[in-house]
């Protein structure tokens, strides 16, 4: 069964920190992982996309590393500033075809809280 | 582009009432997408549309649901009778094959309770 699993399910950091979240996956085929934000109250926002020949992919204070081997992806954050408190999911496509559609299995989310 | 644009965007509605939603997507966006998301259960898909044509509709929970495209700049998902286990938000998402990995893109979603 195709799964994503994200970790820590919630974390609270002080302004300025860094930190990173876990996102572990078994789908397949793998056509892509995605990182999105979801600010409360809002759609989802993508911040990442990396196919498996890609390593890692930064956007601003955000990287996300992917290891296809051990189907395992990160999301870094640098420098946490009080906007970055959002929900951040890790979502796998399995279509290999569009890259997108029906073959999403998103993660469940991990639930980050910047304090100052 | 004022991106994809739900409405409403909070609803309540008593049980058995028959409740609409509404989409519209991204100008020259081919795919069409209608998510719900819950606490327990997180984002999952109820059905997706290609050049208004549903593709594939097994993520709708029941025949309570139904989804329409009737042209390239709307769509609705319906509900009836509604139940409030169906209280939920409900994100409408747009995509292009053309696109960069077909990224899809979502609406500000509709906040749905039943009572």
């Amino acid at each position: 069964k195709n799964q994503v699993e994200q970790s820590p399910q919630s974390l609270i950091i002080l302004e300025g920190k860094n930190c990173t979240l876990q996102c572990n996956y078994t789908v397949s085929p793998f056509s892509n992982l995605r990182w999105y934000k979801q600010d409360t109250g809002r759609g989802p926002v993508s911040l990442t996309i990396m196919t498996f020949s890609e390593n890692t992919k930064s956007n601003g204070r955000y990287t996300a590393t992917l290891d296809a081997d051990t189907k395992q992806s990160s999301l870094h954050i640098t420098a946490s500033q009080l906007s970055d408190s959002a929900s951040y999911i890790c979502v796998v496509s399995g279509d290999i075809l569009t890259g997108g559609g029906n073959k999403l299995t998103f993660g469940t989310g991990t639930q980050l809280k910047v304090e100052l | 582009d004022a991106g994809v644009i739900q409405s409403p965007r909070h609803e309540v509605t008593e049980m058995g009432q028959e409740v609409t939603l509404r989409c519209k997507p991204i100008s020259g966006h081919d795919y069409l997408f209608w998510y719900r998301q819950t606490m327990m259960r997180g984002l999952e898909l109820l059905i997706y549309f290609n050049n208004n044509v549903p593709i594939d509709d097994s993520g709708m929970p029941e025949d309570r649901f139904s989804a329409k495209m009737p042209n390239a700049s709307f769509s609705t998902l319906k509900i009836q009778p509604s139940e409030p286990r169906d209280s939920a938000v409900y994100f409408c998402a747009s995509s292009s094959l053309a696109g960069v990995h077909n990224e899809q893109f979502f609406g500000p979603g509709t906040r749905l309770t039943v009572l």
